[in-house]
């Protein structure tokens, strides 16, 4: 069975410029949470996504947004990218958010980098 | 809002030997779920080990055991017979089990990087 993939793997921007991070969760998982991970705030959760509608959204600005489609797919976008927004993007998978556990999978993560 | 604490920003263990790795965490909920995560060098994030805050019993996974103490609000990770292979990122996360489990966000730690000396 496939894990959960993201692409691209890597990217570079340029300040004010957007972007969109894609990510496929594993197949039968309908839950898709995004997190940016850099080395000052660690970890934060972002948004969580669950049959195409966001569930959960963590304390980021409006400039950061998503989306799931039917086949469970997602992205999110950064609008107006700024320095601070160079981070790890790591997209985790789930079957629902309605089981007990519903244990995260998580993808390789894309690492945007912005000048 | 809950938070999680890893006060342990590095820790080194000689191979073969034992480590223990700590977290705390900050919360007014009676039921939620505690969890280790493991980030190797440029792979994938993995679950190592998971505890549900009712069950008393201290979850074990191999070499991987923890230590609940939920009035203490404590939940570290010992790695028993550490192996080059355990050298990674440990991140401690809570999830609350508020609407059964559905707020699916992980609160994560600030992490501890674990070293292994052959």
């Amino acid at each position: 069975k496939a894990g959960v993939t993201q692409t691209p793997r890597y990217l570079i921007k340029t300040r004010g410029q957007q972007v969109t991070l894609s990510c496929s969760p594993i197949s039968g998982h309908r839950s898709v949470s995004w997190y940016q991970q850099t080395p000052g705030q660690g970890l934060q959760f972002l948004f969580e996504y669950f049959s195409e509608t966001q569930r959960n959204k963590g304390n980021f600005p409006g400039r950061f947004s998503g989306r799931q489609f039917s086949n469970s797919r997602s992205e999110m976008n950064v609008s107006t990218l700024e320095l601070g927004d160079s981070a790890l993007y790591l997209c985790a998978s789930s079957r629902n958010p309605g089981l007990v556990w519903n244990e995260q999978f998580f993808g390789p993560g894309t690492r945007l980098t912005v000048l | 809002a809950q938070t999680v604490t890893q006060s342990q920003p590095e820790m080194s263990v000689q191979e073969a030997e034992t480590v223990t790795l700590s977290c705390t965490y900050d919360t007014s909920e009676s039921d939620y779920y505690l969890f280790w995560y493991k980030q190797p060098p440029s792979r994938q994030m993995i679950l190592v080990i998971r505890q549900e805050a009712y069950k008393q019993q201290n979850a074990t996974e191999n070499r991987f055991s923890v230590n609940f103490q939920k009035a203490a609000k404590s939940f570290s990770l010992k790695i028993s017979d550490s192996q080059l292979g355990d050298a990674a990122m440990y991140f401690c996360a809570y999830r609350s089990a508020r609407d059964g489990g559905s707020q699916g966000n992980l609160i994560f730690g600030k992490g501890t990087k674990l070293s292994v000396k052959p």
